[in-house]
């Protein structure tokens, strides 16, 4: 399995601004998800990131609002912009497995906007 | 499309006694499925999957699940539980005939009682 890194592991921001979160993978992937999960509740997809590509955003999320960068097949990036007490959330990052099953997480990053 | 469904959202067991936390899905093709845990302030650690084969799946820390394919059910089941074991769960499905994203079911949380 892939071991997953997430910078920064929790963060406090204020109204209006952004945060960039880091994801660093032990292995090179082809495809990268984010997700966001509310504390207790179930995981939902914002998009899909191939290196070299841009990222494919779900219903509800769009590249103004998270942008994403895939520089190479180890790493991405999310940014939160401009940010609402509504993005209060937990932000995971995963991976694919290398048989194309299963997923690997990310320990996640707790974000609390004020 | 496919979809997930946990019918419980806690599931309290004792100690030593036998624990089941229930899955069904619904998928077009064929089903790939998988079972997740989150222990607290943790990401989601895989625990197992069905994806062809044996009916009975065998995972980590001593979990395994029988996908049953008339009732669409993939639940989750351990012998004897431990006080260890209690954790949020998550059920996810894929379909296998496409190239789609993983589903994740709303999750249960599971306390086991000493």
């Amino acid at each position: 399995s892939a071991v997953i890194s997430q910078k920064p592991s929790r963060d406090i921001c204020q109204r209006g601004t952004s945060l960039t979160i880091q994801c660093q993978v032990d292995s090179q992937v082809t495809m990268m998800f984010w997700y966001r999960q509310q504390p207790g509740q179930s995981l939902t997809l914002i998009a899909t990131a191939n290196q070299g590509s841009e990222a494919t955003y779900e219903s509800g999320f769009v590249i103004d609002k998270f942008p994403i960068s895939r520089p190479n097949l180890t790493f991405s990036t999310l940014t939160v912009s401009n940010m609402s007490p509504e993005d209060s959330s937990i932000y995971l990052c995963s991976v694919e497995g290398g048989g194309r099953y299963e997923q690997y997480f990310g320990p996640g990053t707790r974000l609390t906007v004020t | 499309a496919q979809s997930v469904a946990q019918p419980e959202d806690q599931v309290n067991v004792a100690e030593g006694n036998p624990l089941t936390v229930k899955c069904t899905y619904s998928v077009s093709g064929n089903p790939y499925l998988f079972w997740y845990v989150q222990y607290p302030n943790r990401g989601l650690q895989f625990l197992l999957k069905y994806i062809t084969g044996d009916n009975l799946v065998k995972g980590s820390y001593g979990f395994e699940a029988e996908f049953n394919k008339s009732q669409t059910s993939f639940h989750l089941k351990k012998p004897s539980a431990l006080v260890s074991d209690s954790a949020l769960y998550f059920c996810a499905v894929r379909d296998g005939n496409r190239d789609d994203k993983i589903i994740f079911g709303k999750g249960t949380r599971l306390h086991i009682l000493p």
